[in-house]
């Protein structure tokens, strides 16, 4: 399958501060990222759809300018959380759509392996 | 608002025997299903996907979709205790397509536990 990749796997910054998320797919090329984000015992929530070239589509609820998305090449999504706070903390996620030849399927999308955000 | 649900479990079965995972969508226009894996504290692992009616299987895992009733299931046969996760289902409008055409609307999940 397709890989993807993030970094950090894990963050622990101050409140106040900002962090910057990474998200690669490693042997592919990805138009389109997604990034959600995981609260304990809860399910995935779609915070925004990152299209290479473009603006991000955030969901209803999400704070563009909080958190901040660029897309800039075929392989790199970056996902920044400015002025982070403790409400901030949680498991952010990225996935990207793999493209699959038109008439033998349906386009996938497939994970990273998550970024563990605490704010103090 | 389109809807995928799930029934949140746990669902307990003995090793070796057969686990029923189910989901139902409100959209009826959608048109690709997945299931994807989640263990606690790491991210989804896709396992399949299906688009057409009927069954795909895939090893032990077997896929079933009934778009005019709006299902999908996941049968898992020979279970393991390596298979105790949380199971999401997840719906797609369109088949192909990028940017927010290729979204999914993921359900809540189905805490799976196989038991020794």
């Amino acid at each position: 399958g397709a890989v993807v990749s993030q970094h950090p796997s894990w963050v622990i910054c101050k409140s106040g501060t900002s962090v910057k998320i990474e998200c690669r797919s490693l042997d592919f090329q990805a138009t389109t990222m997604f990034w959600y984000r995981q609260f304990p015992k809860q399910s995935l929530m779609l915070m925004a759809t990152s299209n290479e070239g473009s603006k991000a589509t955030y969901e209803q609820g999400v704070e563009k300018d909080k958190f901040l998305i660029n897309h800039a090449s075929l392989t790199l999504s970056t996902l920044t959380v400015t002025s982070a706070h403790p409400e901030d903390s949680s498991f952010y996620i990225c996935s990207a759509r793999v493209q699959t030849p038109r008439g033998l399927g349906t386009d996938t999308q497939y994970f990273g392996p998550g970024t563990r955000l605490t704010v103090l | 608002q389109k809807e995928v649900e799930q029934n949140s479990g746990p669902l307990s079965v003995p090793e070796g025997a057969i686990a029923s995972l189910n989901c139902t969508y409100s959209d009826r226009g959608s048109q690709s299903f997945f299931w994807y894996r989640q263990y606690s504290g790491k991210s989804p692992e896709l396992i399949m996907f299906i688009y057409s009616n009927g069954d795909k299987e895939d090893g032990r895992f077997t896929a079933q979709l009934n778009k005019a009733s709006q299902y999908v299931s996941l049968l898992i046969r020979d279970s393991q205790p390596s298979d105790s996760a949380t199971y999401l289902c997840a719906v797609k409008e369109r088949l192909f397509g990028s940017g927010t055409a290729s979204k999914l609307t993921f359900g809540t999940g189905t805490r799976l536990q196989v038991t020794l």
